[in-house]
């Protein structure tokens, strides 16, 4: 069955770094998306990108963040200056219609 | 308002036994689907049950179903015969299809453990 492929699935950064997040979508998919869950809280949205570019994004996706596909298969999430308060589970996503949304196994942040 | 209500944080049910998962959600929006996913302590988020604002019939996916009580706004998830890899998080979600985008607003989730 097709899945979504993240990497690393662990990353421990030291904050005032930049990360990057990895994703390989599935390959007949055309949206993407990344999601966050803090440690016990619930699966928040935090960006969708269609077209090559964002569709929608939500209040969380500031100028921190930053979305890109530079390749017809890589999905990238950059997390700037990282902080202390963005250490959790990263998950990516990606749909073809309405039912089929496939998340990735998630890369688990950890800024010290 | 919340737009998808998980009413319990934690659940047990014993072996072989059937358990349901509350999910309440709120929408103006006439077109939309609900999605129950399951999050074992690994962290992975694992698709269980879809379910259409039209569709007629409730969803079933071999020991899941999905109770869908639409004047209601419930979808409830039931699990048949739970076994001990049942156990985990499980996450309601909803897509409304309109107005929403394509982004999916989850609940806070229940944590289900399966004893002997």
């Amino acid at each position: 069955e097709p899945e979504v492929t993240q990497t690393p699935s662990h990353q421990v950064t030291q904050m005032g770094q930049e990360v990057i997040l990895r994703c390989v979508p599935i390959s007949n998919h055309l949206y993407f998306y990344w999601y966050r869950q803090i440690l016990g809280q619930k699966v928040e949205f935090l960006v969708s990108f269609y077209n090559n570019e964002i569709s929608e994004k939500s209040e969380i996706f500031d100028d921190q963040f930053s979305v890109e596909r530079p390749d017809g298969s890589n999905f990238t999430l950059k997390i700037r200056s990282t902080k202390l308060e963005d250490s959790a589970m990263y998950f990516c996503a990606s749909s073809e219609d309405l039912h089929g949304y496939t998340f990735g196994s998630g890369t688990r942040l950890t800024v010290v | 308002a919340q737009k998808i209500t998980q009413t319990q944080p934690g659940m047990f049910v014993q072996e072989k036994e059937a358990v349901t998962l509350d999910c309440t959600y709120d929408t103006s929006d006439p077109s939309y689907g609900l999605f129950w996913y399951k999050q074992p302590s690994s962290g992975e988020m694992i698709f269980l049950i879809y379910q259409g604002s039209y569709d007629q019939q409730n969803a079933t996916e071999g020991r899941y179903s999905l109770n869908f009580q639409k004047a209601r706004k419930s979808a409830n998830l039931v699990i048949s015969a739970s076994q001990l890899g049942d156990s985990a998080m499980y996450f309601c979600a909803m897509r409304e299809l309109t107005g929403g985008g394509n982004k999916l607003t989850f609940g806070t989730g229940t944590q289900l453990k399966v004893e002997l």
